[in-house]
Parts: structure tokens; sequence; C-alpha cells
């Protein structure tokens, strides 16, 4: 059973566009969520993050917006660039338990120029 | 560059055999992990290890092991391989438990 969900494998935006991605989770427990970064041939990288006490988590061109009554998460890139291009995974973790993030399975951005 | 280097990039070996890769955390990291991603699949957590210690388990097979040395250096072995085993192997380091983690460039392990 999936505990953290992408339902979107894809997403293509154009240039300077917003792109939203967008995650769920099943356990009420996690409290601390993440977002990486992937390239391919390398590994994820860590991107940014939200503790449950905030709704709202901002970081230069990338903001993570999280609901929890909804249990959903979404990361907003404004402007996207192609540089954006790649896959990202949403991450979550109970900051009481072992810390061991659950990943979802990711979504591909493309960023068409 | 995250600092977490992984031996070897790919690895090529047949149904029944044993393989180790190897991962060296980023200097100072005490915390190590182990996922695996599949085709398709997040990224599935195995094993971390703290210090030399075994820390935490998650959906590790029988046929998987791993350990940390006093270097802080670790190993997973992967045996009597099948393959469904075929998928890439990441090594993470953080320096205490509750850290962002580092990922390292991964290895593609395929069994053919």
């Amino acid at each position: 059973d999936q505990q953290v969900k992408q339902n979107s494998p894809s997403l293509s935006v154009q240039e300077g566009r917003i792109s939203i991605l967008n995650c769920d989770y099943t356990n009420s427990m996690f409290d601390y969520f993440l977002w990486y970064k992937k390239y391919p041939a390398e590994g994820p990288t860590f991107l940014i993050s939200i503790s449950s006490i905030k709704d709202k988590n901002e970081d230069g061109r990338f903001t993570v917006f999280l609901n929890k009554s909804a249990k959903h998460l979404s990361l907003h890139i404004v402007p996207s660039q192609p540089g954006d291009s790649a896959v990202y995974f949403c991450a979550a973790t109970e900051s009481g338990g072992s810390y061991i993030p659950t990943f979802g399975r990711g979504t591909s951005l493309i960023v068409h120029p | 560059d995250s600092g977490v280097t992984q031996t070897p990039k790919h690895l090529i070996t047949a149904t029944g055999q044993r393989v180790t890769l190897r991962c060296s955390p980023r200097s100072g990291d005490l915390s190590v992990y182990w996922y695996q991603q599949s085709l398709d699949q997040g990224l599935q957590f195995l094993i971390q290890y703290y210090n030399g210690e075994e820390r935490a388990k998650g959906n590790i097979l029988e046929r998987f092991s791993a350990q940390q040395f006093p270097d802080l250096h670790s190993e997973l072995n992967l045996s009597s391989l099948e393959l469904g085993d075929s998928a890439l192997y990441f090594c993470a380091s953080s320096a205490r438990q509750n850290n962002e983690q580092f990922f390292g460039p991964g290895t593609r392990l395929t069994v053919l």
C-alpha cells in the first residue's frame, strides 16, 4: 500500500510558466515532507522541505504548500526553466519515528523552451 | 557532487550470483542508508546503519545484507540474484538520523 502517492507520472510545461507537482499521503503520522529532484544518471538531490506546523515554505522559485486536512502537498516552480526538467520525488517522514523517508514514485517534469 | 560515492556504476551478472555494492558516505556523516529503485517505482528503503550499527530495516530481502565498517563505508551484499533484483541501488548518507540525506549516483544492477 503506497503511503505517498504522486499520481502524475509526467508533466509537460512551457518555459516561463508555472509547474505544479502534486503529492498525496495517507499516513497521518507523517509530519515532515521533502521534495527531491533527480537528473538522469545522478542520485536524488534535496530541493525543499516543509514541517507540518507550516502550510507554506518558499525558496527562490520553489514553493511547497501543505494541506494537512487533505493530506496533500504541492511543489510550485515559478517560472519554470528548461534546467528544471528532471524527476521530482515527494517524500514524507515521522519526526518521532525513524526519520526514514517514504518516497513517492516520482513525477517526470519536462520544461519546453 | 553530493560527496557520496558508489561503486561500481554498472554491474551485469547472472541469476544465482552474488554481488557487493560499495558506498562511501560524505566526510563526517555517520548514517548510511540503502535504497532500491526498480522500474517505475519510488525509492524503496532497504536498511540504515549509524556509526557501524544497524539502526533501521525496511523491505530488505533475506538474500540481501549490509554492513558499515569502522571507516564508515558501507557494503550491500546481494546473493542468489533473481531477474527481479535488477534495479538502481542508491546509497545516501546524513550527519545524524534526522538530517537531510545526500544521495550517491547509484549502482545500476542488471541480472540476466
